[in-house]
């Protein structure tokens, strides 16, 4: 039973372009949301995170924004850079769960075309 | 000012040998987080420890995992008689304190385990 759920396995933009990374959650008991970037043989980098209480949270190039009654987040970078290109993953953490206990969608694979 | 040290990188064990996979947290944490990430999966928590306490263990599997985070030395993922379910990149994260969410839990590069 999934409980954040990244649908999108991949995805594809042109440099200097917007992406949109997408993740939907099902326990609205969630109160915090991080998004990681991981490289190959490489562990995850942080990116940016949002409280349940906010809508929107930004930080440079990395928006993320928070839909609670849809259970949606999405990811946003703008403008793109070949850089980017990594897998993005979504992860929750659970109120009333013990803190560093997190759960990660399976990922969504960016790839940014120069 | 290193971060958060995994060794080894790679870990190659055949089927009944115990695999030991060490974690240094980053200087000034004392939180450390151990994670699985099976092929083609997200991460999965297995387990949050303290300086010689275990926090939370959740997600370790019941039998031939175990987990140390002694006063002095290295965080140790401990698996006994290793199965090739076993083979998976485990991660591990750490922290200064619990609530780390304004700027993420750092994390290593991992233990890539393989089991023949």
């Amino acid at each position: 039973d999934q409980q954040v759920k990244q649908n999108s396995p991949s995805l594809s933009v042109q440099e200097g372009r917007i992406s949109i990374l997408n993740c939907d959650y099902t326990n609205s008991m969630f109160d915090y949301f991080l998004w990681y970037k991981k490289y190959p043989a490489e562990g995850p980098t942080f990116l940016i995170s949002i409280s349940s209480i906010k809508d929107k949270n930004e930080d440079g190039r990395f928006t993320v924004f928070l839909n609670k009654s849809a259970k949606h987040l999405s990811l946003h970078i703008v403008p793109s850079q070949p850089g980017d290109s990594a897998v993005y993953f979504c992860a929750a953490r659970n109120y009333g769960g013990s803190q560093g206990n997190l759960i990660f969608g399976k990922g969504t694979k960016l790839s940014v075309k120069p | 000012n290193a971060g958060v040290m995994q060794n080894p990188r790679h870990l190659v064990r055949r089927r009944g040998q115990e695999a030991r996979l060490r974690c240094s947290p980053m200087k000034g944490h004392s939180h450390v987080y151990w994670y699985r990430q099976l092929p083609e999966e997200g991460l999965k928590f297995m387990v949050y420890l303290q300086k010689e306490n275990i926090i939370d263990e959740s997600g370790m599997p019941k039998e031939r995992f175990s987990a140390e985070f002694p006063k002095e030395g290295p965080s140790i993922l401990r698996i006994q008689q290793v199965v090739r379910g076993d083979s998976a990149a485990y991660f591990c994260a750490s922290s200064p304190n619990p609530d780390s969410t304004n700027y993420g839990y750092t994390f290593g590069s991992g233990t890539r385990l393989t089991v023949v």
